[in-house]
């Protein structure tokens, strides 16, 4: 069974552009989640979707948007990139909500 | 905002040996989950407690969760190399929001 699969591994990007993230869920999972993590802020949690609907998002500024589609995949966006962006951005799902989580192996974005 | 905090934050332990790792949180919360990270790697989720008393155990790990006591604790039984790593607690604040503790690094020395 594949696990859950994000695009890009490995990004760079300069400050003011923006950038999409690509989460591929567990087959027949529905939920997904995703989190930043930085050696200073440590793990923070970015939204969470459940068949299509933003159920929870976190303490992140309106640059910071996501969506779900039919098929469970999910996508984030970051627009006008700043420096404290760069991160390591974290998508796990799960079979339904409050289910134990499976993790992507993350995409890392740098931003110059 | 809900604060959740671990400690100890770095933890060296003998093989062998017993040890137990405490997550408080500030505010009421029925969901607990536990994480792990191996250094330069994803999370793998340990476990997820859902009610007052909830008790879990996988191996050499076992989690707990006192909701009115707002504490859950990871004991860790006669500890191994391969144990070594990050663990993480977070707490789901009703529903709404998700806090991670500050992780506690485990190092088990032979």
């Amino acid at each position: 069974k594949a696990g859950v699969t994000q695009t890009p591994r490995y990004l760079i990007k300069t400050r003011g552009q923006q950038v999409t993230l690509s989460c591929s869920p567990i087959s027949g999972h529905r939920s997904v989640s995703w989190y930043q993590q930085t050696p200073g802020q440590g793990l923070q949690f970015l939204f969470e979707y459940f068949s299509e609907t933003q159920r929870n998002k976190g303490n992140f500024p309106g640059r910071f948007s996501g969506r779900q589609f039919s098929n469970s995949r999910s996508e984030m966006n970051v627009s006008t990139l700043e420096l404290g962006d760069s991160a390591l951005y974290l998508c796990a799902s799960s079979l339904s909500l409050n289910q134990p989580q499976h993790f992507g192996d993350g995409t890392r974005l740098s931003i110059l | 905002e809900l604060k959740v905090e671990q400690n100890p934050l770095f933890l060296s332990m003998q093989e062998g040996k017993n040890y137990t790792i405490y997550c408080n949180y500030s505010t009421t919360s029925d969901r607990l989950y536990w994480y792990r990270q191996d250094p330069g790697k994803s999370l793998e989720s340990l476990f997820v407690l859902l009610s007052n008393g909830a008790v879990k155990q996988e191996g050499r790990l076992m989690a707990s969760l006192d909701t009115k006591a707002r504490l859950s604790t990871l004991h860790i039984t006669a500890a191994v190399h391969d144990l070594s790593a990050t663990y993480f607690c977070a707490v789901d604040s009703n529903g709404n929001q998700f806090y991670f503790g500050t992780g506690t690094s485990l190092t088990v020395i032979p």
